[in-house]
């Protein structure tokens, strides 16, 4: 079975920031990967598909990128209403990566 | 506007069984493979089970194979998970979930494609303790 890791567990960073967080694969799986965000309390919803394909909807601020092992969610600027949870995805989950604003 | 409104849950006993129902709306449910994800109180995600849009194959979570069972009935937009031999572990919100492509495991790569769920229900709680 694929085993997905996330980094970081927590990040904190200002609104505005830059952030990344990182998805590792525990073999290829090419771009097969989504991410999602999840606000407390609320069902989770798709970001992006395919690794780097923008859901509709979604602000452009949010872009994915990778392939095989190693995948990126960024958020250009990072906004008080992202303050959530995001997952990745391959089939199963990864375990999550808490976004609080500084 | 697509709905997926989930019901079912409750409070069993251990070794219990239960069976949850997803009623869909808005889209042409017999197009798309749909999902159950649930998610234990303060923990991640965790996919539960897949059924393709006409309902040949399904894929389970290690977890859950062989006490759970996924159904669709097209006729009804509905989809179910049965639930036997329930254990404290089984304890979440559970939530129905609508797959955006279709999801196939390939055996010559070993992962799976297409996993992207587009919409999710509000969940329903299923608390197993005595």
């Amino acid at each position: 079975d694929i085993q997905l890791t996330q980094s970081p567990s927590f990040l904190s960073a200002s609104v505005g920031d830059r952030v990344t967080i990182t998805c590792r694969a525990s073999q290829g799986i090419s771009s097969f990967l989504a991410w999602y965000q999840q606000k407390p309390g609320k069902a989770p919803k798709l970001l992006i598909y395919a690794a780097s394909t923008l859901q509709r909807g979604v602000p452009s601020r949010f872009s994915g990128g990778g392939s095989g092992t190693e995948f990126t969610l960024t958020i250009i600027s990072l906004q008080p209403e992202d303050v959530a949870t995001y997952y990745c995805q391959q089939l199963t989950f990864g375990p999550g990566t808490k976004v609080e604003i500084k | 506007e697509v709905q997926l409104v989930e019901s079912g849950g409750g409070l069993v006993q251990p070794g219990g069984s239960l069976r949850l129902s997803c009623a869909a709306s808005g889209f042409t449910f017999r197009s798309y493979g749909m999902n159950w994800v649930r998610q234990a109180p303060g923990k991640g995600l965790e996919w539960v089970s897949y059924i393709s849009s006409g309902g040949t194959t399904m894929y389970y979570a290690d977890s859950v194979k062989g006490r759970f069972t996924i159904s669709r009935d097209i006729a009804k937009s509905s989809l179910y998970l049965h639930m036997n031999t329930l254990r404290g572990e089984d304890t979440a919100v559970y939530f129905c979930v609508r797959d955006l492509m279709g999801t196939f495991y390939d055996p010559l790569t070993g992962y799976y494609k297409g996993a992207y769920f587009d919409y999710w229900g509000q969940g329903t709680l299923v608390t197993v303790s005595s």
